[in-house]
């Protein structure tokens, strides 16, 4: 079975704090992606990466960074939590031009 | 820029309605078209695709026809379930977006018994 794990289901952090989100897929796929999910607004793309140490920006790259070191490893970073950070976040991964694979989300809060 | 609207939700059935969720896209060239589904609790899983105009895309009794006239992807299911309720998204990808998934703004669908 395809697996894409996150390693947080739900965080709470307080507004100011450096705040790591992981995602481990066990497919070796080249591509990782970072959405966030907000009522009304869908899925917004934050970052992708489509190699190890290759990044690109999405839609709503600002305040965030990323991080791929590994292959089946992809962390979104959060340099200085802010509560308009509350979110749900979803990584997933593809092979080239294939469908996505998503995890089951972290719900972050800032306070 | 590609983008994907949906219609406004929250859609609330009794069991065994039909169903229909409206998805228009505007993209350049010819997109491949996706629905994915979201139960509570849960990651996005992909319900169904199609590649190229015209092609149908099906799952689960969720069907999609691919309308490049109409630029429209719309999900219909003849019958639904209780445990069909969920948030349906409908997404967009272009040869020029590689691997990039556009996505709508989701729609709830509520089935009640």
């Amino acid at each position: 079975d395809v697996k894409v794990t996150q390693s947080s289901r739900y965080l709470v952090k307080r507004t100011g704090e450096k705040v790591f989100l992981e995602c481990v897929q066990d497919m070796d796929h080249e591509n990782m992606f970072w959405y966030r999910q907000d009522p009304g607004l869908g899925l917004r793309l934050i970052y992708f990466s489509y190699d190890v140490k290759m990044k690109e920006k999405g839609d709503i790259p600002e305040g965030y960074s990323v991080s791929r070191e590994k292959k089946e490893r992809f962390s979104l970073i959060l340099e200085s939590a802010s509560t308009n950070q509350t979110s749900m976040y979803l990584c997933a991964s593809s092979a080239l031009q294939t469908e996505a694979f998503f995890g089951q989300g972290t719900r972050l809060t800032v306070v | 820029g590609d983008s994907v609207t949906q219609m406004e939700g929250p859609v609330t059935l009794s069991e065994e309605a039909f169903l229909t969720i409206n998805c228009t896209y505007t993209a350049t060239g010819y997109p491949s078209l996706f629905w994915y589904v979201q139960y509570p609790g849960e990651g996005l899983q992909l319900l169904l695709k199609a590649t190229k105009a015209d092609d149908k895309g099906s799952n689960k009794g969720f069907e999609a026809t691919y309308r490049k006239e109409t630029t429209s992807f719309h999900l219909e299911k003849g019958s639904v379930q209780v445990s069909d309720s969920a948030v349906y998204f409908c997404a967009l990808r272009t040869k020029t977006s590689g691997s990039r998934l556009t996505f709508g703004e989701g729609t709830q669908l509520t089935v009640n018994p």
